[in-house]
């Protein structure tokens, strides 16, 4: 079985232009996370998907991050325009379940976005 | 709020000999914990849970970790490590599946 798979794995992209990360999660899976990490921080929380519909996005740091699930399978994060502190880590994650039944997460190698 | 703090970013470490990567967490709830590795160049891969039953919780690589309730922990450990053991190691907590991170321990081995 496919784990959770990321593209790209590096991008490194000039301040002001724009980006889009790609995550396909573990197929079934409804539920689906992104979360960053900056400059060797603690990992953090942008947002949580249930299917298609946004959960949780009291992470995302501000309006230049946009991110989709159409259809409730992949999802992409678009960064418009990218800023030199958005470099870091981006790293996806799935899992199933609902509620205090959703216990365990399934994470991609992460995409390693630098600004440039 | 939930809440996970290592407090040491980097561990250097003799092979074969022990060693202990310290968690301690802040939780309002019950939490499920986790121990998660990132070895160089690859991604998050999981090392070990708790989810409830027994406190002492082992991984395939001879990793343990203790969840202690009182002195809200979960620091991991592991008797001898291997060369191979040389990664980032990060402890989280789980609440309905939204992870929180520490900032993450560098264990270094050296030969």
């Amino acid at each position: 079985e496919a784990g959770v798979t990321q593209f790209p794995s590096h991008s490194v992209i000039e301040k002001g232009q724009t980006v889009t990360l790609r995550c396909d999660p573990i197929s079934g899976h409804d539920n689906l996370y992104w979360y960053r990490r900056v400059m060797g921080k603690e990992i953090k929380f942008l947002l949580h998907f249930v299917k298609e519909s946004k959960q949780d996005e009291s992470g995302m740091p501000n309006n230049r991050f946009l991110a989709e699930r159409t259809g409730g399978t992949y999802s992409t994060l678009k960064v418009q325009p990218a800023e030199l502190e958005d470099s870091g880590v981006y790293f996806c994650a799935s899992s199933q379940g609902q509620g205090w039944g959703n216990t365990e997460a399934f994470f991609g190698q992460g995409t390693r976005l630098t600004v440039v | 709020a939930q809440s996970v703090t290592q407090l040491d970013s980097q561990v250097p470490v003799f092979e074969e000999a022990p060693v202990e990567l310290r968690c301690n967490y802040s939780s309002s709830v019950s939490v499920y914990l986790f121990w998660y590795v990132q070895y160089p160049n690859q991604g998050l891969q999981l090392l070990l849970k708790y989810l409830s039953g027994s406190t002492l919780v082992e991984s395939i690589n001879g990793f343990e970790a203790e969840f202690n309730k009182s002195q809200t922990s979960f620091h991991l450990r592991k008797p001898s490590v291997h060369i191979s053991d040389t990664a980032e190691y990060f402890c989280a907590v789980s609440d309905q599946g939204k992870f929180y991170f520490g900032s993450g321990t560098k264990l270094n081995v050296k030969p």
